[in-house]
This record gives structure tokens, sequence and C-alpha cells, in this order.
């Protein structure tokens, strides 16, 4: 079945530092990839989305492009803020049926 | 304006109770969902309804009932609740699966603890 592996966390940066969070998927047909963000305490918000390949979504600095040739959708932002600290969550959609597919999240904590 | 709330944010109660969340949208949309948050942070997809229909039900014991009495809302009754049942639930909604633009807009999720 479709599915979604990102890189285990959590994952430490320094504020401006360089976020890159791995993410590749397995699925049949053309699936739409996403990417979720949980702040503490908090529901999921959408961060981005690509439905296409070669798509490039991006929202608040934070960007992903999707590669079918790679299975990929990797996040990456160039300089993280002590605010981005947060769980992070690669999806997509999975079957006729429209539900989410997730991987594990990855937790980011950024340090001042 | 909350476009998917649930009810209530916490929920605290005994092994072996019943309870009920309840999940309400204002966007609309067609599709709704409630999916499982463990303790890993792992979520996963329990139910999916359209329009009021059931059309996902995953391999969730029968304890667990979702009712739709309109397409704005999606309940959840869990019967004989356990241990294992805490988690966060989550509720979200989409407009028709299969149709752009995709995404789910996700509740604020409801923290079930049984002692």
């Amino acid at each position: 079945g479709d599915s979604v592996t990102q890189m285990e966390g959590p994952v430490t940066l320094s504020e401006e530092a360089f976020l890159t969070i791995n993410c590749t998927y397995t699925a049949t047909g053309y699936p739409s990839l996403f990417w979720y963000v949980q702040y503490p305490g908090e529901g999921l918000q959408l961060l981005l989305k690509a439905t296409k390949a070669d798509d490039k979504g991006s929202n608040k600095g934070f960007e992903a492009t999707y590669r079918k040739e790679t299975t990929s959708f990797h996040l990456e932002k160039g300089s993280v803020q002590v605010s981005d600290s947060a769980v992070y969550f690669c999806a997509l959609t999975g079957g006729s049926q429209g539900n989410l597919i997730f991987g594990k999240g990855t937790k980011l904590s950024v340090k001042p | 304006d909350t476009a998917v709330s649930q009810t209530p944010k916490y929920l605290v109660t005994q092994m072996g109770n019943d309870k009920s969340i309840k999940c309400e949208q204002n966007l609309g949309h067609d599709t709704m969902y409630w999916y499982k948050q463990d303790s890993k942070k792992f979520l996963k997809i329990m139910f999916s309804y359209n329009n009021k229909e059931l059309i996902i039900n995953e391999t969730v014991p029968n304890r667990f009932s979702p009712k739709s009495p309109d397409k704005a809302h999606l309940n959840l009754h869990i019967n004989s609740l356990e241990l294992g049942d805490s988690a966060v639930y989550f509720c979200a909604s989409s407009q028709m699966p299969g149709l752009a633009p995709y995404e789910q807009y996700f509740g604020p999720g409801t923290r079930l603890t049984v002692t």
C-alpha cells in the first residue's frame, strides 16, 4: 500500500540555520503531496502542498518540490526561527477516498 | 471563525465508560474524517464520511462508532473505553475526495485519557 517515510527526529538547529527534512513516498498513481505542521498543543495546519510532478509548494519561507523520479518531497527552509519549532508531517493522499497517509513526523527544535 | 471545531478539547474518563467527541465544520465541505494520533505522534485514518455516508472504515474496533447527522457534523462515539484508547483524536474535512485542491483542514484535537 501507499506509504510515507520521513527522517527520524528530533532535529535541533540554531536560529538562522538551514533546514532540510527528508520525505520519500511509495504510491500507486499520482498522489498529491503535503507538509503539515503541528505546533505544541495544537492541531495540524497545512504548510504547503504540490499536486503534480515538478510542482513546488511554498509558504512562510518553507519550500518542497514534488520529485517523481526520486519519489521525494523534501522540506527546506533557508533560515529557521525559534517560532518554527514544531512537529512536521509529510503526507500524501492515498487511494480514491482522499484520506491522508502520514509519515511519522519529525520534531524540530530551534534554539536561539 | 473556527473552520473545524471539536469538543471537548480534553476528556479524562475511566475504563469501561462510554464517551462521545463532537466535530463540526463550517467550510461547506462534503467529506469529514477522524484520525487518531498515538503517543508517538503517529497519525492514522480511522473513518471517513462523504455526505453523511461512510466511505472509509479502517481496522478500528467496533467499539468506535462514527455518526454523521448532517454533512457539517461527524461525531465519534466510543463504548467500553480501554487504556489503549488514550490518544489525541483529530477531526478533519475536505472537499470531495479525488478533486482538487485535496487538502484537509484539521480541528484542534481532543486529548482522550483513559484511566
